[in-house]
């Protein structure tokens, strides 16, 4: 069975420090990868997508990169947080061959204070 | 513009009612529609997917229907239970693959009280 696993599950930081979300998943090969973001009680907005490793595609930067180092690894960072930044971040996932079946993970809540 | 409105905005029902929930798009085109459940401060769970005109689905008390013509869906409940609890989301995707993108609505927050 596949599962996605996202961390960490909660974090406060400071304005202008550097953050680091990462998501894995396990038990599929060579999956779509995506990174979505919840700015609290707004909707979810796509952030990236990622077809293969080392490519990422951007749809709403909002200050952020994201990389895909490995198959089954996507990683959302930034060098300097803003207030803005702050929501929920969650990954998901898709099978290579069906665009229309998406899993997410349980999200990583921030705080930038 | 909100290209994915969902209502009511709020819902509260007594455990054991039924409940429809309503969404409206102008996603074009409109490949798929899903519905996800998301308990608070937790990921989104699939509950259904719609693809075709007309499409009816249906998973245990959860049911769902898709009117492309009038890029509509409802989503039933019946017999609710506390659990049911959550935010249900709207997503209309514009393509089967993942080069498509997701239009999320904001959510319908349904609240079942004893």
């Amino acid at each position: 069975a596949q599962t996605i696993h996202q961390w960490p599950v909660a974090e406060i930081k400071a304005v202008g420090s550097p953050l680091s979300l990462g998501c894995t998943i396990k038990g599929k090969s060579s999956p779509n990868l995506y990174w979505y973001w919840q700015a609290t009680g707004g909707t979810l907005q796509q952030l990236f997508y990622s077809i293969t490793v080392g490519q990422v595609e951007s749809v709403v930067q909002l200050n952020l990169s994201a990389s895909r180092p490995k198959d089954d690894q996507f990683i959302l960072s930034t060098e300097k947080l803003l207030l803005s930044h702050s929501g929920f971040y969650l990954c998901a996932w898709s099978p290579t061959d069906s665009g229309n079946t998406l899993y997410f993970g349980e999200g990583s809540r921030l705080i930038v204070v | 513009k909100t290209q994915v409105e969902q209502s009511p905005q709020s819902l509260v029902v007594r455990q054991g009612e039924n409940c429809v929930l309503q969404c409206n798009y102008s996603v074009t085109p409109d490949n798929h529609l899903r519905w996800f459940k998301q308990d608070t401060g937790k990921g989104l769970v699939s509950l259904t997917v719609l693809v075709h005109e007309n499409d009816k689905t249906s998973n245990g008390r959860y049911s769902a229907t898709l009117d492309k013509d009038a890029k509509h869906s409802t989503l039933h409940i019946t017999a609710t239970l506390l659990d049911d609890t959550a935010t249900y989301i709207c997503v209309v995707g514009d393509r089967g693959s993942a080069l498509g993108r997701l239009h999320f609505g904001a959510g319908t927050q349904l609240i079942v009280i004893p």
